[in-house]
């Protein structure tokens, strides 16, 4: 069965540096995600991404974040100068839109866990 | 706006017994409601999901979960529980219809089944 992937599943980095957590959707699907889940919180939506280029955004998705879809297969979230409260596990999902089996449905990939210390 | 609200963050249930895990939500348009479960150390399962038609809608592992307009609910339930379904329930709303729109999460309810 087809499913999303993320890389790393663990990235722990300085304050202050770049970080870029990487995502392969599933094939054919039209809609990206990206979302953050702070420790003890709940899941919080930060972007999505249709036609190579962002459909909507959250507060959350500051100047700090970026998304981009370099290739057809991977989707990536850029976070330019990481902060303390960025750390968080962050999930990649994907919607196949319109006429796809459960084109309604968005599947998460595993998560990365980061940590900025 | 959407939001969703889990009243219960934590239920506890003996293995073998039933289990309701409720879920209310605030939409001033038509939506689509889906449960997703997240196992420890992994990501978000998809349960089931409602987007039209008959309001009990059935998923894996044997939950089911019954839209109430009127009430604006979408409760979780399985007659018997396992082990296994030691995890944690997220309800979740987005807008229907097409368009890439996001799902907003309510804060999950702890599930712990007890032999």
């Amino acid at each position: 069965e087809p499913e999303v992937t993320q890389t790393p599943s663990h990235q722990v980095t300085q304050m202050g540096q770049e970080v870029i957590l990487r995502c392969v959707p599933i094939s054919n699907h039209l809609y990206f995600y990206w979302y953050r889940q702070i420790l003890g919180q709940k899941v919080e939506f930060l972007v999505s991404f249709y036609n190579n280029e962002i459909s909507e955004k959250s507060e959350i998705f500051d100047d700090q974040f970026s998304v981009e879809r370099p290739d057809g297969s991977n989707f990536t979230l850029k976070i330019r100068s990481t902060k303390l409260e960025d750390s968080a596990m962050y999930f990649c999902a994907s919607r196949g839109g319109q006429g796809a089996e459960n084109g309604d449905t968005q599947y998460f990939g595993p998560g990365t866990r980061l940590t900025v210390l | 706006a959407q939001s969703v609200t889990q009243l219960d963050s934590q239920v506890p249930v003996f293995e073998e017994a039933p289990v309701e895990l409720r879920c209310n939500y605030s939409s001033s348009v038509s939506v689509y409601l889906f449960w997703y479960v997240q196992y420890p150390n992994q990501g978000l399962q998809l349960l089931l999901k409602y987007l039209s038609g008959s309001t009990l809608v059935k998923g894996i592992n044997g939950f089911e979960a019954e839209f109430n307009k009127s009430q604006t609910s979408f409760h979780l339930r399985k007659p018997s529980v396992h082990i296994s379904d030691t995890a944690e329930y997220f309800c979740a709303v987005s807008r229907s219809g097409a368009g890439s729109y996001q799902l907003t999460f309510g804060k999950g309810t702890k599930l712990s089944v007890i032999p």
